[in-house]
């Protein structure tokens, strides 16, 4: 009954490291999407991919990439992490990007940039 | 751009108490309107899920109603408890994705 699974739970870099948030699903979807969740700014969508093979842009990509590296995985990575990427991620998966169809979301993973 | 808002931020009732948690958003361009609960530092649950077309959606307790044109949902909780207290947030699913309020934070005292 996994869902949704993100690694790690916590992190926390200094300026200008890098790393890759990892994130897979076990429920045979199409959609992955990754946000981040700032207090006063609400959650806001960073990347989505509609299927495997596709991705695209959120409202705030700048400073991330994306691999949506099978069905199931879709990872995000911070190339030169800054203070101001110091949030919660979410993860979340959908059967497809349109339609009447849930997301569902992966615990978070807290990360702290010095 | 849509914008969704979500009043009160905050809200705390006593147990037992039936109660209302409203959310507006700006453009009625919209495929669904989902609910969802968060507890302190974890993810986001689905609660509800209300096709554009629909006026409400039902489970257990939990009532959500929508009327696109006035551009508002509500959720009603019934006969609260203290296992209900946690962040309920809505979210409209449009053209720009899925849009999120900023969420209201319910407090069920016993």
């Amino acid at each position: 009954n996994a869902g949704v699974t993100q690694t790690p739970k916590f992190q926390v870099l200094k300026t200008g490291q890098s790393m890759t948030l990892q994130c897979a699903q076990d429920m045979n979807h199409n959609s992955m999407y990754w946000y981040r969740q700032d207090p006063g700014m609400g959650l806001r969508l960073i990347y989505y991919s509609a299927s495997e093979g596709t991705t695209d842009k959120g409202e705030v990509p700048n400073g991330y990439n994306v691999s949506r590296l099978n069905k199931r995985e879709f990872s995000l990575r911070l190339e030169s992490a800054a203070p101001s990427q110091t949030s919660v991620y979410f993860c979340a998966s959908s059967l497809r990007d349109r339609g009447l169809v849930a997301q569902h979301f992966g615990d978070g993973t807290r990360l702290s940039i010095l | 751009k849509q914008e969704v808002t979500q009043i009160p931020a905050a809200l705390s009732v006593p147990e037992g108490e039936n109660l209302v948690l409203n959310c507006s958003f700006t453009d009625s361009a919209i495929y669904n309107l989902q609910w969802f609960r968060q507890d302190p530092g974890k993810g986001l649950t689905s609660l509800l899920l209300i096709q554009s077309s629909q006026r409400e959606q039902t489970s257990g307790r939990l009532n959500a109603s929508l009327d696109k044109s006035s551009g508002r949902s509500t959720l009603y909780i019934a006969a609260s408890q203290p296992g209900d207290s946690a962040t309920y947030l809505c979210a409209v699913k449009g053209a720009q994705k899925l849009v999120f309020g900023q969420g209201t934070r319910l407090t069920i005292n016993p």
